[in-house]
């Protein structure tokens, strides 16, 4: 058990570019989660996964963002013509059995 | 959800015991009190939960008020390793939908002093 795993950890892009990042989590989690968390901030929910499906999508996700677990194993969270205001850490979770949930070091994005 | 207060930061000598308090005085009767902690470059790490009765595991204890609107998670003996943001959540059980997500506010800043 490695513990749930981001990557890239850093990622600089310019304003407009699209960016995708990874999550593998916890072998045999069923549940995993993405969340944002900017500068002196908790983390805020993004969506979240039961296997392969989406089941619930916070508003904050916007229609640039998507993510996908294609297999139900890793998934990606790919932002579209980004934009400053997308600069934070981009932190993943998964989870097998209630209440524990693992957060990875996340991904931190920013926009130039 | 129901929200938390917490103070801002706190500090505390290593080697003491650390009293860290939530108020959730909004608190309905399904929530669980969860607690997590987010070391300086970390994820949040999961740290102890409970419902009406004090837990105790080998992190830390959770002390939660007879009419559960407060409770207060202790550290006994804070190293350096435990400075942290120390964030108090409550979270429905797991029969209710849409509890699968933690809201998270900004939590307690907690500051070990050698």
């Amino acid at each position: 058990d490695t513990g749930v795993s981001q990557d890239p950890r850093h990622k600089i892009t310019k304003r407009g570019q699209n960016v995708t990042f990874r999550c593998d989590p916890i072998s045999e989690h069923n549940r995993l989660y993405w969340y944002r968390q900017t500068l002196g901030q908790g983390p805020e929910f993004l969506t979240y996964f039961q296997n392969e499906a989406q089941l619930e999508k916070s508003r904050l996700l916007s229609d640039r963002f998507s993510a996908e677990r294609p297999k139900g194993s890793f998934s990606t969270l790919e932002i579209q013509r980004t934009e400053q205001g997308d600069s934070a850490m981009y932190l993943c979770a998964s989870s097998l059995k209630w209440p524990q949930t693992f957060f990875g070091q996340g991904t931190r994005l920013t926009v130039v | 959800d129901a929200k938390t207060t917490q103070p801002n930061s706190m500090e505390s000598n290593e080697e003491e015991p650390v009293h860290l308090p939530c108020n959730h005085s909004t608190i309905s009767g399904t929530d669980y009190i969860h607690w997590y902690r987010q070391l300086p470059s970390q994820g949040p790490e999961y740290v102890i939960h409970g419902l009406t009765s004090n837990v105790n595991n080998r992190m830390a204890s959770l002390a939660i008020a007879e009419d559960r609107k407060s409770s207060t998670l202790i550290l006994h003996r804070a190293t350096l390793r435990d400075a942290a943001v120390y964030y108090c959540i409550l979270r429905a059980s797991l029969s209710n939908f849409g509890n699968e997500k933690l809201t998270f506010g900004t939590g307690t800043r907690l500051t070990i002093i050698p």
